[in-house]
Parts: C-alpha cells; structure tokens; sequence
C-alpha cells in the first residue's frame, strides 16, 4: 500500500539553528515526493517536489529536502530556521495522477 | 504562480442548514479538484474528487448525499454540505491542480464550518 510516514508529531527548535522535519514512504515505481507548509488557519502552501535526478532539491523560502532512495526518505531541511518557519508542515506523495496521499503532519516550533 | 480561490473562509449557521462551498482556480483549468477535511490537528482527509463535467469520486466512508459535489466548469468546484449537523463541523479545503502527476496541487485557505 502507498503510505507516507511522519515519525514526529512536533519538532522544536531555536532560531539561527538547523532543522529537519522527517518523513519516510512506501509506494511502488518512482515516488513523486511533495513538502506544503499549513499556516494557523489557512490552506496548504505548496514548497517543493522531488520527480526525477539531483536528490537535493531545493525549494521556498530557504527550504530543502534530501531523498534518498534506499531509506525511503525525503527529509525536509533548513540551514537557519526562523520563528516565521514555525507551521504544520506535511509531507505528500503522489502516486499516480489526480491522487495524492498526505503524511499525518509535524508541526515546527521555531523559539526566539 | 497558481491560485486558487475558496469561499466563504468562515460560516456558522444552525443545524439543518444546508451550505455550499465554492473553490475557484483563477489562472489556469482544473479538470480535476479535490476536497478534503481537516479536523484540528490532524492532517488532511481526502472526501472526494471532483471532475469537470461528470460525477465526483467519493472517498470510503464518505457519503455522498451528504456532500455533494458539483464541478460544472473548467474553474469552479462547489462543496454543499446538506443539513449540515454538529459533527459536521470542521475546515474544508479544497485544491486544484495542472494535469499531470509531477504538478503540485494549490490549495484553498480553506472553510471553517461551525454548526451551532
């Protein structure tokens, strides 16, 4: 079954830090691996895809994320994190067209 | 880049009402939308797909008479809650997208649906 795995629930970290919010996967063929970002109310915001090729992509507002096939995972990195990075962050994979499957969401904490 | 319009953001209404939703792409044509449901602090569950111009897909244990979906033009999806009731409360959000699986979805910024 396609499945996408958020171990952490909250991640707490203080400003000017590096962060890493996790996620692991299982779908069969290549994964289509999407980072959104949710703020306090409102709609999913779009960050950055992996498809095909360089394993690093990078994305908005300074974000990263590393895939990495024979762990299944594409963690989502920043190398400085800002308290206006603090949201509900999910992970999605897109298994085929028109369907896509959200991990259960980590919400970031960014302290002063 | 894409935007995607929803409206209301906000609606309380007694029970028994019946409340529809509408989810607008303003720059590009979705054949394709999706709804989902969002309970506090948890993530986002798929209800239904809507497809332009035919009947919405509906999730697993979603009814359908419940939320009826309407996708009647290349830009416009609506979500009607009928007789709406307490524990319909929630945030609805819907999300469109290009064709094309590698096409990230936009959202909406969503509904909340207060029923008193």
């Amino acid at each position: 079954a396609q499945s996408v795995a958020q171990p952490e629930d909250q991640v707490n970290v203080a400003e000017g830090n590096p962060l890493t919010v996790k996620c692991t996967y299982s779908v069969s063929g290549n994964p289509y691996l999407f980072w959104y970002v949710q703020y306090p109310n409102r709609g999913l915001q779009f960050l950055l895809k992996y498809i095909t090729g360089d394993n690093l992509v990078k994305g908005s507002y300074g974000f990263e994320a590393e895939f990495n096939k024979s762990q299944t995972s594409f963690h989502l990195k920043k190398p400085s994190a800002l308290v206006s990075d603090s949201a509900l962050y999910f992970c999605a994979v897109s298994p085929r067209a028109s369907k896509i499957i959200f991990g259960s969401g980590t919400r970031l904490s960014i302290q002063p | 880049g894409a935007v995607v319009s929803q409206h209301p953001s906000w609606v309380i209404c007694k029970s028994g009402t019946s409340v529809k939703i509408e989810c607008r792409s303003l720059d590009f044509q979705a054949t394709t939308m999706f709804w989902y449901r969002q309970f506090p602090k948890q993530s986002l569950m798929l209800m239904a797909t809507s497809n332009e111009g035919s009947k919405a897909t509906y999730e697993q244990g979603v009814e359908k008479d419940k939320f009826l979906i309407n996708h009647a033009s290349l830009t416009l999806s609506t979500l009607t809650v009928t007789s709406a009731h307490p524990e319909d409360s929630s945030f609805y959000i819907c999300s469109a997208g290009r064709t094309g699986r590698d096409q990230p979805q936009h959202f909406g910024d969503g509904t909340r649906l207060s029923i008193l």
